[in-house]
Protein backbone atom coordinates (compact mmCIF):
# COMPACT_ATOMS: atom_id res chain seq x y z
CA UNK A 1 0.00 0.00 0.00
CA UNK A 2 1.10 3.53 -0.92
CA UNK A 3 2.85 5.35 2.48
CA UNK A 4 2.00 8.80 1.23
CA UNK A 5 -0.81 10.97 1.22
CA UNK A 6 -1.49 13.97 -0.87
CA UNK A 7 -4.50 15.96 -1.82
CA UNK A 8 -6.57 14.96 -4.91
CA UNK A 9 -5.88 18.06 -6.50
CA UNK A 10 -4.62 21.36 -7.07
CA UNK A 11 -4.95 24.41 -9.16
CA UNK A 12 -2.02 27.15 -9.88
CA UNK A 13 -2.04 30.44 -11.98
CA UNK A 14 0.72 30.22 -14.75
CA UNK A 15 3.77 31.63 -13.69
CA UNK A 16 3.20 31.37 -10.18
CA UNK A 17 5.00 28.98 -7.47
CA UNK A 18 3.02 25.21 -7.41
CA UNK A 19 3.59 23.97 -4.28
CA UNK A 20 2.40 20.23 -3.83
CA UNK A 21 2.08 18.79 -0.16
CA UNK A 22 2.72 15.00 0.31
CA UNK A 23 2.28 13.85 4.20
CA UNK A 24 4.35 10.43 5.28
CA UNK A 25 4.42 9.90 8.70
CA UNK A 26 5.51 6.49 8.31
CA UNK A 27 8.31 6.67 6.89
CA UNK A 28 11.63 5.01 8.22
CA UNK A 29 15.47 6.51 8.12
CA UNK A 30 15.90 3.95 4.97
CA UNK A 31 13.19 5.44 2.67
CA UNK A 32 13.55 8.03 0.23
CA UNK A 33 11.02 10.60 -0.71
CA UNK A 34 10.42 11.07 -4.93
CA UNK A 35 8.04 12.63 -7.22
CA UNK A 36 7.20 11.77 -10.38
CA UNK A 37 4.76 13.21 -12.61
CA UNK A 38 2.57 12.19 -14.99
CA UNK A 39 1.37 13.84 -18.57
CA UNK A 40 -1.87 12.39 -19.95
CA UNK A 41 -1.37 9.63 -22.33
CA UNK A 42 2.43 9.30 -20.90
CA UNK A 43 4.65 7.25 -18.80
CA UNK A 44 5.42 9.10 -15.46
CA UNK A 45 8.34 10.87 -15.53
CA UNK A 46 11.32 11.23 -12.65
CA UNK A 47 11.25 15.04 -11.29
CA UNK A 48 13.37 14.70 -8.25
CA UNK A 49 14.16 12.22 -5.04
CA UNK A 50 15.76 12.93 -1.57
CA UNK A 51 16.85 11.27 2.19
CA UNK A 52 16.53 14.18 4.27
CA UNK A 53 18.31 17.38 2.84
CA UNK A 54 16.54 19.62 0.62
CA UNK A 55 17.28 19.16 -3.26
CA UNK A 56 16.48 21.07 -6.09
CA UNK A 57 17.50 20.71 -9.91
CA UNK A 58 16.20 21.79 -12.83
CA UNK A 59 12.77 21.00 -13.11
CA UNK A 60 11.52 21.57 -9.37
CA UNK A 61 12.94 21.99 -5.64
CA UNK A 62 12.14 19.59 -2.79
CA UNK A 63 11.48 20.63 0.82
CA UNK A 64 11.36 17.97 3.55
CA UNK A 65 10.66 18.76 7.07
CA UNK A 66 13.05 18.05 9.80
CA UNK A 67 11.52 15.01 11.17
CA UNK A 68 10.84 14.07 7.21
CA UNK A 69 6.95 13.25 8.02
CA UNK A 70 5.91 15.26 5.31
CA UNK A 71 7.41 17.15 2.26
CA UNK A 72 6.94 19.69 -0.27
CA UNK A 73 7.46 19.77 -3.56
CA UNK A 74 7.79 23.43 -5.60
CA UNK A 75 7.57 24.13 -9.15
CA UNK A 76 8.85 27.46 -9.33
CA UNK A 77 6.93 29.15 -12.27
CA UNK A 78 4.43 26.77 -13.31
CA UNK A 79 3.61 26.75 -17.19
CA UNK A 80 0.42 25.33 -18.82
CA UNK A 81 2.75 21.87 -19.46
CA UNK A 82 3.11 20.96 -16.24
CA UNK A 83 -0.50 20.05 -15.93
CA UNK A 84 -0.19 16.60 -14.94
CA UNK A 85 -0.42 13.93 -11.73
CA UNK A 86 2.39 14.21 -9.20
CA UNK A 87 2.82 11.39 -7.11
CA UNK A 88 4.86 11.60 -3.92
CA UNK A 89 6.05 8.17 -3.14
CA UNK A 90 8.14 7.13 -0.57
CA UNK A 91 11.20 4.04 -1.49
CA UNK A 92 13.37 1.70 0.19
CA UNK A 93 16.53 1.68 -0.50
CA UNK A 94 17.89 -0.75 -3.12
CA UNK A 95 18.70 -3.59 -0.80
CA UNK A 96 15.27 -3.51 0.65
CA UNK A 97 13.30 -4.08 -1.77
CA UNK A 98 13.62 -0.53 -3.73
CA UNK A 99 9.86 -1.11 -4.96
CA UNK A 100 8.27 2.21 -6.40
CA UNK A 101 4.25 2.04 -5.02
CA UNK A 102 2.56 4.85 -6.04
CA UNK A 103 -0.48 6.17 -4.66
CA UNK A 104 -3.09 8.45 -6.01
CA UNK A 105 -1.54 11.92 -6.20
CA UNK A 106 -2.61 15.07 -6.80
CA UNK A 107 -4.04 16.49 -10.11
CA UNK A 108 -2.42 19.79 -10.61
CA UNK A 109 -4.06 22.01 -13.00
CA UNK A 110 -2.35 25.15 -14.39
CA UNK A 111 -4.35 27.79 -15.78
CA UNK A 112 -3.62 30.70 -17.39
CA UNK B 1 19.24 8.71 -19.06
CA UNK B 2 18.11 5.63 -20.35
CA UNK B 3 16.27 5.29 -23.38
CA UNK B 4 13.43 2.46 -23.01
CA UNK B 5 11.63 0.87 -26.23
CA UNK B 6 8.10 -0.90 -25.73
CA UNK B 7 6.31 -2.74 -27.93
CA UNK B 8 3.76 -2.59 -29.33
CA UNK B 9 2.70 0.62 -28.78
CA UNK B 10 -0.96 -0.18 -28.41
CA UNK B 11 -2.74 -3.50 -29.52
CA UNK B 12 -6.41 -4.57 -29.83
CA UNK B 13 -6.80 -8.43 -28.89
CA UNK B 14 -9.82 -11.17 -28.64
CA UNK B 15 -10.59 -12.94 -25.38
CA UNK B 16 -8.62 -15.91 -24.69
CA UNK B 17 -5.57 -14.85 -26.66
CA UNK B 18 -2.04 -13.87 -25.14
CA UNK B 19 -0.14 -11.12 -25.93
CA UNK B 20 3.68 -10.26 -25.08
CA UNK B 21 5.06 -7.06 -24.54
CA UNK B 22 8.80 -6.63 -25.03
CA UNK B 23 11.08 -3.80 -23.17
CA UNK B 24 14.53 -2.68 -24.21
CA UNK B 25 16.50 -0.49 -22.73
CA UNK B 26 20.07 1.29 -24.80
CA UNK B 27 22.13 0.47 -21.82
CA UNK B 28 22.40 -2.68 -19.12
CA UNK B 29 20.14 -1.55 -15.57
CA UNK B 30 19.92 -2.85 -12.19
CA UNK B 31 16.06 -3.19 -12.05
CA UNK B 32 13.12 -3.62 -14.33
CA UNK B 33 10.01 -3.37 -13.01
CA UNK B 34 6.38 -4.07 -15.16
CA UNK B 35 3.69 -2.02 -13.94
CA UNK B 36 -0.51 -2.18 -14.87
CA UNK B 37 -2.65 1.16 -15.02
CA UNK B 38 -6.00 0.74 -15.66
CA UNK B 39 -8.47 3.15 -16.87
CA UNK B 40 -8.23 6.17 -15.09
CA UNK B 41 -6.50 4.71 -12.08
CA UNK B 42 -2.96 4.87 -10.33
CA UNK B 43 0.06 2.83 -11.20
CA UNK B 44 0.12 -0.74 -9.78
CA UNK B 45 3.23 -2.26 -9.58
CA UNK B 46 2.66 -6.38 -11.70
CA UNK B 47 6.44 -7.63 -10.57
CA UNK B 48 9.66 -7.04 -10.60
CA UNK B 49 11.83 -8.82 -13.54
CA UNK B 50 15.23 -10.62 -12.45
CA UNK B 51 17.73 -11.45 -14.33
CA UNK B 52 18.11 -14.52 -15.05
CA UNK B 53 15.69 -15.60 -12.49
CA UNK B 54 12.32 -16.02 -11.93
CA UNK B 55 9.99 -12.48 -11.52
CA UNK B 56 9.45 -11.25 -8.08
CA UNK B 57 4.95 -10.82 -8.09
CA UNK B 58 3.03 -8.53 -5.89
CA UNK B 59 0.05 -9.66 -4.19
CA UNK B 60 -2.40 -10.26 -6.75
CA UNK B 61 -0.54 -11.37 -9.75
CA UNK B 62 0.55 -14.43 -10.47
CA UNK B 63 2.98 -15.96 -12.73
CA UNK B 64 0.57 -18.10 -15.03
CA UNK B 65 -1.17 -15.36 -15.99
CA UNK B 66 1.66 -12.91 -16.20
CA UNK B 67 4.61 -14.48 -17.18
CA UNK B 68 7.63 -12.76 -17.50
CA UNK B 69 11.27 -12.78 -19.02
CA UNK B 70 14.55 -11.03 -18.28
CA UNK B 71 17.19 -12.88 -20.18
CA UNK B 72 19.83 -10.20 -20.01
CA UNK B 73 20.42 -6.70 -18.71
CA UNK B 74 18.59 -4.81 -21.16
CA UNK B 75 15.85 -6.71 -21.99
CA UNK B 76 12.61 -8.22 -20.57
CA UNK B 77 9.22 -9.48 -21.66
CA UNK B 78 5.61 -9.34 -20.25
CA UNK B 79 2.89 -11.81 -21.48
CA UNK B 80 -0.55 -11.32 -20.35
CA UNK B 81 -2.53 -14.79 -20.66
CA UNK B 82 -5.46 -16.01 -21.52
CA UNK B 83 -6.69 -12.00 -21.79
CA UNK B 84 -10.27 -11.03 -20.55
CA UNK B 85 -12.09 -7.11 -20.86
CA UNK B 86 -10.61 -6.97 -17.40
CA UNK B 87 -6.87 -6.95 -18.40
CA UNK B 88 -7.75 -3.84 -20.90
CA UNK B 89 -5.14 -1.71 -19.40
CA UNK B 90 -1.94 0.13 -20.06
CA UNK B 91 0.94 -2.30 -18.90
CA UNK B 92 4.41 -0.05 -18.11
CA UNK B 93 7.91 -1.02 -18.36
CA UNK B 94 10.35 0.95 -15.92
CA UNK B 95 13.53 0.70 -14.90
CA UNK B 96 16.27 1.76 -12.60
CA UNK B 97 20.42 2.54 -13.80
CA UNK B 98 21.79 2.72 -10.69
CA UNK B 99 20.95 1.69 -6.72
CA UNK B 100 18.91 4.22 -4.86
CA UNK B 101 18.56 6.37 -8.08
CA UNK B 102 15.57 7.60 -10.36
CA UNK B 103 13.53 4.85 -12.55
CA UNK B 104 12.88 5.77 -16.44
CA UNK B 105 9.49 4.71 -17.70
CA UNK B 106 8.33 3.46 -21.43
CA UNK B 107 5.71 4.99 -23.25
CA UNK B 108 3.60 2.35 -22.09
CA UNK B 109 1.42 -0.29 -24.37
CA UNK B 110 -2.38 0.46 -24.25
CA UNK B 111 -4.06 -3.01 -24.23
CA UNK B 112 -7.89 -3.32 -25.53
CA UNK B 113 -9.23 -6.51 -25.14
CA UNK B 114 -12.53 -7.53 -26.70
Amino acid sequence: DAKTTQPTSMDCAEGRAANLPCNHSTISGNEYVYWYRQIHSQGPQYIIHGLKNNETNEMASLIITEDRKSSTLILPHATLRDTAVYYCIVRPRYNQGGKLIFGQGTELSVKP
Amino acid sequence: SAVISQKPSRDICQRGTSLTIQCQVDSQVTMMFWYRQQPGQSLTLIATANQGSEATYESGFVIDKFPISRPNLTFSTLTVSNMSPEDSSIYLCSVEKAANEKLFFGSGTQLSVL
